[in-house]
Formats: C-alpha cells, structure tokens, sequence
C-alpha cells in the first residue's frame, strides 16, 4: 500500500531564516506530487504540482521554492522566509486515472514564523 | 479563477440528528471528490463522484453528484461525535488542467454528544 511522510511535523522559525519542508511517498510509482497551504484550518491553496523528476509547476507567485530531486521526493523550500508564511503545509500525490484527480494526504507540517 | 463554494461554513448539531452540506460551483465538474480532514491532520478522502446524477454510498454518508454535474451534496444521517471535522470538496473541472484540483473552503461539523 501507499503511504507518504511528511517532516517535521512542527516548525518553528524566525523571520529572515529558510526553510525546507521534505515529503517522501512510498509504494507507487511516478506519482504526481503536490504542495498545497491550509491557513486557519480552511480552504487548500495550491503551492506547486510536480508530474515528474526536476519539474516543477508553480501556481502563486512568492518567496517559496519547490524541488523534485528523486520521484518520491517532494521538498519545499525558502530563502528567507516571512510571517506570512505561517500556516499548515500539505504534501499530496496522485496517478491520473480517467476523470478524476484523486489526491492522498500527507499528515501536515505546521509552520509557525515569528 | 474558477469558484468552489460550500455551505453552511459552520455547522454545530447535536449526536443523532441528520445533515446535509453543499458544494457548488457555475462550471461543469469533470470529477469530484469528498475529503474529512481532523485537526492537526491531512485530508482524509471519502469519495469520487464523476458521472452525473451519481450516488454514493459510505455507511451513514450519502453523496450525490448533480444532473448537471456543477453541485454535489453529502448528508449525513444520525450523526455521531466521531463525524466531527472538516469536510472539503474538490473538483476537476472540464477543460482544467489534468492535474489541478479546486478545493472549496470546508463545512466544519461539530457533533456534540
């Protein structure tokens, strides 16, 4: 069966300092892969969506990075991070298969900028 | 940019009683999905709805898809504590790209025993 990690799970970090949230899946193949943001336990914002090694889409614009170093390895990253950036980061993979998009969780990193 | 919207955002009843939460949009879904997500942990997914007029069945949940394939509903009937959470729904819409999911912002269901 599939399963996928998340680390840390808790993060505390000091505006200015970077960051790198990693996501590893297991027991698929060529997934797609996903960062999505939860702010206040509501709505998910699409970060970046990988379908393969080295690419790498990006759907908003801001000081976050994304690389797919191996492919069951999802890592995000920032340079310099703000307070804004705070929240809930989730980590998802798929396999397209005809219409739907089916996505599976990971548990969350929680990120706190202070 | 496509909308998602879900109603009510909050909802608070009482263990035993039925419900149902709503998810609509204006544009076509290809696909839509039902996820329960619990504090502090990632969405959990409870069904893919994609042909029109769809419904499904997950023990004491039942999702419908609508005729026109724009809306879909979850009712939830004789609700326990356990069913307490957020609940989300995602579509892909026609025409969307293969690999992006529009999530509406969430009911959140308290059951209080």
């Amino acid at each position: 069966s599939q399963t996928i990690h998340q680390w840390p799970a808790t993060l505390v970090q000091p505006v200015g300092s970077p960051l790198s949230l990693e996501c590893t899946v297991e027991g698929t193949s060529n997934p797609n892969l996903y960062w999505y943001r939860q702010a206040a336990g509501r709505g998910l914002q699409l970060l970046f969506y990988s379908v393969g090694i080295g690419q790498i889409s990006s759907e908003v614009p801001q000081n976050l990075s994304a690389s797919r170093p191996q492919d069951r390895q999802f890592i995000l990253s920032s340079k310099k991070l703000l307070l804004s950036d705070s929240g809930f980061y989730l980590c998802a993979w798929s396999v397209l298969a005809g219409d739907g998009n089916e996505q599976f969780f990971g548990p969350g990193t929680r990120l706190t900028v202070l | 940019t496509q909308l998602l919207e879900q109603s009510p955002q909050f909802l608070s009843i009482q263990e035993g009683e039925n419900l149902t939460v709503y998810c609509n949009s204006s544009s076509v879904f290809s696909s839509l999905q039902w996820y329960r997500q619990e504090p502090g942990e990632g969405p959990v997914l409870l069904v893919t709805v994609v042909t029109g007029g769809e419904v499904k069945k997950l023990k004491r949940l039942t999702f419908q898809f609508g005729d026109a394939r724009k809306d879909s509903s979850l009712h939830i009937t004789a609700a326990q504590p356990g069913d307490t959470g957020l609940y989300l729904c995602a579509g892909k819409y026609s025409g969307a790209g293969s690999y992006q999911l529009t999530f509406g912002k969430g009911t959140k269901l308290s059951v209080i025993p």
